[in-house]
């Protein structure tokens, strides 16, 4: 089993819609989880952050956490096709080492 | 937000040569600095950690003795690929961290894309 699950996609939402975005983690001691964004042949770059169960709102961004679940999501409302990339889900685990998802591709149509 | 310098960008190289990339903090100490290899349509993978004045831990299936890490000072680290193959070509990507333990926010620099020919 993998540390870090998402699905690879790809996800396909047009213009002004919701996407979402899923991640499921195995180590139940986690305790910092990320959302960073990449483009094609670029690094990635830090989205969201989050810490505690619930939510976590940034302008069109919106992160989920539920630990008892093992599972976190990232919202993005009324998406724009500069949206598109491949978000990367990342865990910092009971290592203290980041550990990233494998990434999910979003494209958001015009 | 903290910027993470990584240079070159890209480089070509012929099977057999050593390749160094290099990777700056420029506006805060790194203690600990993390070096990534990012291949086609995969994730990253956790080559080596380095924390300042030792040596790197390295993960699992990576060759110490292929991929140097020197992390002399707390603005730079260094990753040397030494004998380079085409099977090392791959998106290499540093980052770093202020704290002592990373599980704060990592800064990426903006990586090297190696190819080996």
């Amino acid at each position: 089993q993998k540390e870090v699950e998402q699905n690879s996609g790809p996800l396909s939402v047009p213009e002004g819609a919701i996407a979402s975005l899923n991640c499921t983690y195995s180590d139940r001691v986690s305790q910092s989880f990320f959302w960073y964004r990449q483009y094609s042949g670029k690094s990635p770059e830090l989205i969201m952050s989050i810490y505690s169960n619930g939510d976590k709102e940034d302008g069109r961004f919106t992160a989920q956490l539920n630990k008892a679940s093992q599972y976190v999501s990232l919202l993005i409302r009324d998406s724009q096709p500069s949206d598109s990339a491949t978000y990367l889900c990342a865990v910092s685990g009971s290592a203290r080492q980041l550990t990233f998802g494998s990434g999910t591709q979003l494209t958001v149509l015009p | 937000g903290a910027v993470v310098s990584q240079h070159p960008s890209w480089v070509i190289c012929k099977s057999g040569t050593s390749v160094k990339i290099e990777c700056r903090s420029l506006d805060f100490q790194a203690t600990t600095m993390f070096w990534y290899r990012q291949f086609p349509k995969q994730s990253l993978m956790l080559m080596a950690t380095s924390n300042e004045g030792s040596k790197a831990t390295y993960e699992q299936g990576v060759e110490k003795d292929k991929f140097l890490i020197n992390h002399a000072s707390l603005t730079l680290s260094t990753l040397t690929v030494t004998s380079a193959h085409p099977e090392d070509s791959s998106f290499y990507i540093c980052s770093a961290s202020s704290r002592p333990s990373p599980n704060e926010k990592l800064f990426f620099g903006s990586g090297t894309q190696l190819s080996v020919l």
